[in-house]
């Protein structure tokens, strides 16, 4: 979607190093979030932000963070990347949080060796 | 007990018959409810929201509600061998007024239409 990018789209790290994923965002949304979607889990949240600044942990957050210093970009950081990590990252738009529901990127396909 | 819970499939119909794809909750206070469809490699699209008791028509496709019992529906009419995907139900939970639109998602539903 125009709206919203992710980048890279696709990455292979190793174990161990720090990666950071990228969502840009042109919509001026308050609402932003990053999931993991894995085989057998369905889509998982990672964290959330609420507004720039205003961030906080979802359900799989443990060798993540986040920063979103605007309000157009967020920023996901694992840490030190380990193989549990391998996964598709999305990250995903709302402006209200409430009736309209998302508008996902495109993905970023992470491989940790 | 999964929050959001699909049957994951696969399903599969003829072209041009109706598709029926299910999904329960445990949060009774859930507010907002949503189909999305995301093909194979790419990312879930938003195809339906409810989020009143009933029926909720656009086009081919239906969502249904039932708060009482716990349960969202999506009905697609005419399938088309196009809307082989799978389609994901997602919830937004009760949290006191500061959900901040976290939504549970269920596993999905793979969806074959088949000519």
């Amino acid at each position: 979607d125009a709206g919203i990018t992710q980048s890279p789209r696709h990455k292979v790290t190793e174990t161990g190093t720090p990666v950071t994923l990228r969502c840009h965002q042109t919509e001026n949304h308050r609402y932003m979030y990053w999931y993991r979607q894995d085989p057998g889990h369905g889509l998982r949240l990672i964290h959330y932000s609420y507004g720039v600044k205003d961030t906080d942990k979802g359900e799989v957050s443990d060798g993540y963070s986040v920063s979103r210093s605007k309000t157009e970009d967020f920023l996901l950081t694992l840490e030190s990347a380990t193989s549990s990590q391998t996964s598709v990252y999305f990250c995903a738009i709302s402006p209200d949080g409430f009736l309209y529901g998302y508008t996902f990127g495109s993905g970023t396909r992470l491989t940790v060796v | 007990q999964k929050e959001v819970e699909q049957n994951s499939g696969p399903l599969s119909v003829p072209e041009g018959a109706i598709a029926s794809l299910n999904c329960t909750y445990s949060d009774r206070g859930s507010q907002s409810f949503f189909w999305y469809r995301q093909y194979s490699g790419k990312s879930p699209e938003l195809i339906m929201s409810i989020y009143s008791n009933g029926d909720k028509e656009d086009g081919r496709f239906t969502a249904q509600l039932n708060k009482a019992s716990q349960y969202v529906s999506l009905l697609i009419r005419d399938s088309q061998p196009s809307d082989s995907a799978t389609y994901l139900c997602a919830v937004l939970p009760n949290a006191g007024g500061t959900s901040y639109g976290k939504l549970t998602f269920g596993q999905g539903t793979i969806l074959t239409v088949h000519p």
